[in-house]
């Protein structure tokens, strides 16, 4: 079965500052993608960032990016010069190519210090 | 940009009574998912579905039922709401082609549900 773990429930960073969330999960497909959603306190959960498992290559987006090691089910999220607005709830989460259900982690509250 | 809406953002119901929650999405996406939200345990698949009438079980659809009339709205149904169905309830959309990666779910604001 599909599990995704955040062992991190909250985490804080200064403003300006690098922060990494965590992401494990487990799975014995060969072919899926990896998301990390941002839910800010308004609600709406957003697309940050996604990784396609046969890519080596780390994805990029501006400020987030990832460290996937497939490897070792490892998918963290790096945020760079945190800002104010960066702070919400961050959830991995996984999807088998093959199918269109997400499996989710239980989420990271991220809070930004001015 | 993709845009799913849901009906309600705060519903106050009380036990036992039926409860609607309606989601409709404006990019012609064929799939569609109800995911309930709770403290500690992250988003858990209630029902999707991958066409008009067509429904596939998620994690956990005790205590709810899905509706899907029309391929822009999905509608999750609590037939006698009780306490433990307090919580948060996301819709979201998905294509169904384009290849894998494609399928990227966008979500609805949530409609927060209070059972008493």
């Amino acid at each position: 079965a599909q599990t995704v773990t955040q062992s991190q429930p909250e985490m804080s960073v200064q403003e300006a500052e690098t922060v990494t969330l965590s992401c494990t999960y487990d799975t014995s497909e060969s072919d899926y993608y990896l998301f990390w959603y941002k839910q800010p306190p308004s609600r709406q959960m957003i697309l940050v960032i996604r990784q396609e498992a046969y890519k080596q290559q780390n994805a990029t987006e501006n400020r987030f990016s990832v460290n996937f090691q497939k490897a070792a089910k490892s998918f963290s999220l790096k945020i760079s010069d945190s800002q104010l607005g960066d702070a919400a709830m961050y959830f991995c989460a996984y999807r088998w190519s093959g199918a269109n259900n997400l499996f989710f982690g239980t989420g990271t509250r991220l809070t930004v210090i001015p | 940009d993709v845009k799913v809406t849901q009906s309600s953002r705060y519903l106050v119901k009380r036990t036992g009574e039926k409860v609607f929650l309606e989601c409709v999405q404006d990019m012609d996406h064929e799939n569609m998912f109800w995911y309930r939200q709770d403290p500690g345990l992250g988003l858990r698949l209630i029902y999707f579905s991958y066409d008009v009438k067509m429904k596939e079980k998620g994690d956990i659809p005790e205590g709810y039922s899905v509706s899907r009339e029309k391929k822009e709205r999905f509608s999750l149904i609590l037939e006698s709401a009780s306490t433990n169905q307090t919580s948060m309830y996301l819709c979201a959309s998905s294509p169904l082609g384009g290849g894998g990666i494609l399928k990227t779910q966008y979500f609805g604001p949530g409609t927060r549900l209070l059972v008493l």
